[in-house]
This record gives structure tokens, C-alpha cells and sequence, in this order.
């Protein structure tokens, strides 16, 4: 059975950092691309970031780009999303999801992040 | 970079009734669409890939159309448990702002 647990996250205030990590169980981690999708308070969804099975290759969307990092351990079966300049508008929970063909196959159950003063 | 729109955004409909949503992308983007249903306090849930194929266990009555910039998703014969909100998806990356989906 595929499991991601999200961990990481919690308040923080702005201009601060946070590293989300996504343990991966019950596939062959490094065969899958992830992303990273999150959802503010009563608003849809907003992809994040995806990054290639063997992590060579990332993506981002503009309102995070230069400020995330997404980055993956393959001998750990983990995903991480490093989060650095935090902003209030980033407030969201945020998924890990594993990727089939460029489809979001699997879900996380999310993790909130909270940027506040 | 390309964008989604929804329409409607919300919709309230009787059970039994035949619901469409339209997605439509602001450029081609040939089939590399899909669509989630996401229940309200639960996690999003694959229905659709590649615009017009079903997920494995989800339930025959949905289904999906379309490709180069007009797609849709359509539930045969609405039931109760189909209240939720259905979110579109350029492939891996660009969401619709989504289509909220009540019981008349």
C-alpha cells in the first residue's frame, strides 16, 4: 500500500524557513517523479514543485521560484520541500504527491504551514 | 505560462442528473489534462488522465473529453456522493481554479 507522511511543518514568521519532508512507502521511490501541491485556507489547489524520479530535473512555480527547494533522498525514500523567505501568502497545507505519468496518483494527507508574526 | 479556467464555478443539481464542468486551457495542450475530485476536509482524488481516461475504482459514471484547449467532465447520474469540488489539471502542473458541485 502506498503511505506519504508529510512532517515539518508548524508557524512560522515571515521571512523565516521551513524544510517539509514526505517519507514515501509501499512503491519503488526512486521510479516516481513527486510534487508538492498545497492549499490556503478555502482556496483550490496550487502546484508547488515536481522533480524528477532520480532528482535531477525540478520545476517550480512562480511564486515560489528562488525561494523553495525541492530535493529528494532516494536511499531514504524521502521527499523534502526546503522553504526559505516565507511569506503570509504561503500559508497553506501542503501535499506530497507521487506522480504516474505526470498525474497525481497518490496524496499525502498534508501538513500546515503557517506564516504569521 | 498557460492557464485554466472553470466553468461553472459551482453548480447545485438534483440526484440523478446528468452534471458537466468545462475546463478550458489558454493555449493547446493536446490531452495532457486531468481531473480531481477533492470532498470537503479530504485529500484530492484522481479521477481523470490524459483527459479522457478513467482511474482504476472510480465508478463508471464519470468521465472525461476534450483535447487542445476544451475539455470536460461529465457525471452521468449524480449521487450524493458526489458533492465535492472538481478541480481540473494541465499535467504535473497548472490547477483550475475549480467547480464546486452541490445536491438541489
Amino acid at each position: 500500500e502506498v503511505q506519504l507522511l508529510e512532517s515539518g511543518g508548524g508557524m512560522v514568521q515571515p521571512g523565516g524557513s521551513l524544510r517539509l519532508s514526505c517519507a514515501a512507502s509501499g512503491y519503488t521511490f526512486s521510479r516516481s517523479a513527486m510534487s508538492w501541491v498545497r492549499q490556503a485556507p478555502g482556496k483550490g489547489l496550487e502546484w508547488v514543485s515536481s522533480i524528477s524520479g532520480s532528482g535531477g530535473s525540478t520545476y517550480y512555480a512562480d511564486s515560489v521560484k528562488g525561494r523553495f527547494t525541492n530535493s529528494r533522498d532516494n536511499s531514504k525514500n524521502t521527499l523534502y520541500l526546503q522553504m526559505n523567505s516565507l511569506r503570509a501568502e504561503d500559508t497553506a497545507v501542503y501535499f506530497c504527491v507521487k506522480q504516474l505519468s505526470l498525474v497525481g496518483d497518490y496524496w499525502g494527507q498534508g501538513i500546515r504551514v503557517t506564516v504569521s508574526p | 505560462d498557460i492557464q485554466l479556467t472553470q466553468s461553472p464555478s459551482s453548480l447545485s443539481a438534483s440526484i440523478g442528473d446528468r452534471v458537466t464542468i468545462t475546463c478550458r486551457a489558454s493555449q493547446g495542450i493536446s490531452n495532457y489534462l486531468a481531473w480531481y475530485q477533492q470532498k470537503p476536509g479530504k485529500v484530492p482524488k484522481l479521477l481523470i488522465y490524459a483527459a479522457s481516461t478513467l482511474q482504476s475504482g472510480v465508478p463508471s459514471r464519470f468521465s472525461g473529453s476534450g483535447s487542445g484547449t476544451d475539455f470536460t467532465l461529465t457525471i452521468s447520474s449524480l449521487q450524493a456522493e458526489d458533492v465535492a469540488t472538481y478541480y481540473c489539471q494541465k499535467s504535473g502542473f497548472t490547477f483550475g481554479p475549480g467547480t464546486k458541485v452541490e445536491i438541489k
